[in-house]
């Protein structure tokens, strides 16, 4: 079974200050790598996707990919309350994306 | 904007109700996707489609069934409903593997609860 790994949290940092969050994948074959933000209640929405090894930044985020430790990252610089939410971590398996169970971030004001 | 559309917000079933999940897409995507979400357990696979009229086993397939019999349009059946089909279910659709991006667009979703 290829696997996303996510540490559960919930992750808490200050309004201003970097949150960062990690994933670790289990399939070597995994080509392109996917964040997702959740609002409690809400359906997953896309932030980032990332498939070079490297950073990769989009305003306030950045993704970064290391395939040969099989890690990937997202940096949110400038934290805000409104940051506050689950981060699903995907990876591409056999035929369809494979989800991490999510990271909770709390940014307190 | 691209959009994917379940029919129902929430819903509220009977025990034993057969009970149907629509989604739409009008993206003009090949996949689509159902998922159910479960505090502490993620997304989980139910059932999954590549093209009018196919479909495969997530890894939760039991007590639902799926139809697919236009591009556009994906149901979820609980052929029997039962408590423990509780939960947020969720609709994505995506175009195929093509280079190297090939995310989803979630729906809304339906928060279903059985009775």
């Amino acid at each position: 079974q290829k696997e996303v790994e996510q540490n559960s949290g919930p992750l808490s940092v200050p309004e201003g200050a970097i949150a960062s969050l990690n994933c670790t994948y289990s399939d070597r074959g995994s080509q392109s790598f996917f964040w997702y933000r959740q609002y409690s209640g809400k359906s997953p929405e896309l932030i980032m996707f990332i498939y070079s090894n490297g950073d990769k930044e989009d305003g306030r985020f950045t993704a970064q990919l290391n395939k040969a430790s099989q890690y990937v990252s997202l940096l949110i610089r400038d934290s805000q309350p409104s940051d506050s939410a689950t981060y699903l971590c995907a990876a591409t398996g056999f035929q369809k994306l494979v989800f991490g169970t999510g990271t909770r971030l709390l940014v307190s004001p | 904007d691209v959009k994917v559309t379940q029919s129902s917000r929430y819903l509220v079933k009977r025990t034993g109700e057969k009970v149907f999940l629509e989604c739409v897409q009008d993206m003009d995507h090949e996949n689509m996707f159902w998922y159910r979400q479960d505090p502490g357990l993620g997304l989980r696979l139910i059932y999954f489609s590549y093209d009018v009229k196919m479909k495969e086993k997530g890894d939760i397939p039991e007590g639902y069934s799926v139809s697919r019999e236009k591009k556009e349009r994906f149901s979820l059946i609980l052929e029997s409903a039962s408590t423990n089909q509780t939960s947020m279910y969720l609709c994505a659709s995506s175009l195929p593997r093509e280079g190297e991006n090939y995310g989803y667009t979630f729906g809304s979703g339906t928060r279903l609860t059985v009775v």
